[in-house]
């Protein structure tokens, strides 16, 4: 069973500038949640989707914003970038149940974000 | 205030042996579970163990077991028989009203170093 795909895995931005990141659950997920990595401010939640709606939203500026496609596949933009965006981009699915024992997010290997 | 505290910035062992890294948490939901990832420079998050709040037993997955302390709101990571591979950096990580199957979303400590000794 393959794993969460994230894309691309580096990226180089200049300031002001947008970009888009992309990341592909473990099939049959349908809950898919961005985090941001740094070392300052380690990792904290950006949003999360759950069939196609964002159901919870992390202390983030609306720069940032996402969506969840029809097949869980989801895109994470920003735009008007900043030098503080620069960051490793997680992005983790599940699959919510009712019973939660064990439901643990799954985590992709990231996207490197550079803004020079 | 932290919602995860991980107190160890780095932490060495000698290979072959037991390591605790130490977790604790505050909440005031009664429905939560906790979960320790391990991060190798590559930046990959691997999933170790999750722990329930109304998990009777202590969870255990292979060299990993979790000493869960529910009065005093902790839960250490323990691995057993070291190896090389085990150097990481080691989180700790919380999901509140985890029985609401609502929303879902991690906190994380800040984490823990290990690196492993031949």
């Amino acid at each position: 069973k393959a794993g969460v795909t994230q894309t691309p895995r580096y990226l180089i931005k200049t300031r002001g500038q947008q970009v888009t990141l992309s990341c592909s659950p473990i099939s049959g997920h349908r809950s898919v949640s961005w985090y941001q990595q740094t070392p300052g401010q380690g990792l904290q939640f950006l949003f999360e989707y759950f069939s196609e709606t964002q159901r919870n939203k992390g202390n983030f500026p609306g720069r940032f914003s996402g969506r969840q496609f029809s097949n869980s596949r989801s895109e994470m933009n920003v735009s008007t970038l900043e030098l503080g965006d620069s960051a490793l981009y997680l992005c983790a699915s599940s699959f919510p149940v009712s019973d939660d024992r064990g439901d643990s997010e799954y985590f992709g290997a990231g996207t490197r974000l550079s803004v020079l | 205030a932290q919602k995860i505290t991980q107190t160890q910035p780095g932490m060495f062992v000698q290979e072959k042996e037991a390591v605790t890294l130490d977790c604790t948490y505050d909440t005031s939901d009664p429905s939560y579970g906790l979960f320790w990832y391990k991060q190798p420079s590559s930046g990959e998050m691997i999933f170790l163990i999750y722990q329930g709040s109304y998990d009777q037993q202590n969870a255990t997955e292979g060299r990993y077991s979790l000493n869960f302390q529910k009065a005093r709101k902790s839960a250490n990571l323990v691995i057993s028989a070291s190896q090389l591979g085990d150097s990481a950096m080691y989180f700790c990580a919380m999901r509140e009203g985890i029985s609401s199957g609502s929303a879902r979303q991690l906190t994380f400590g800040s984490g823990t170093q290990l690196t492993v000794l031949p």
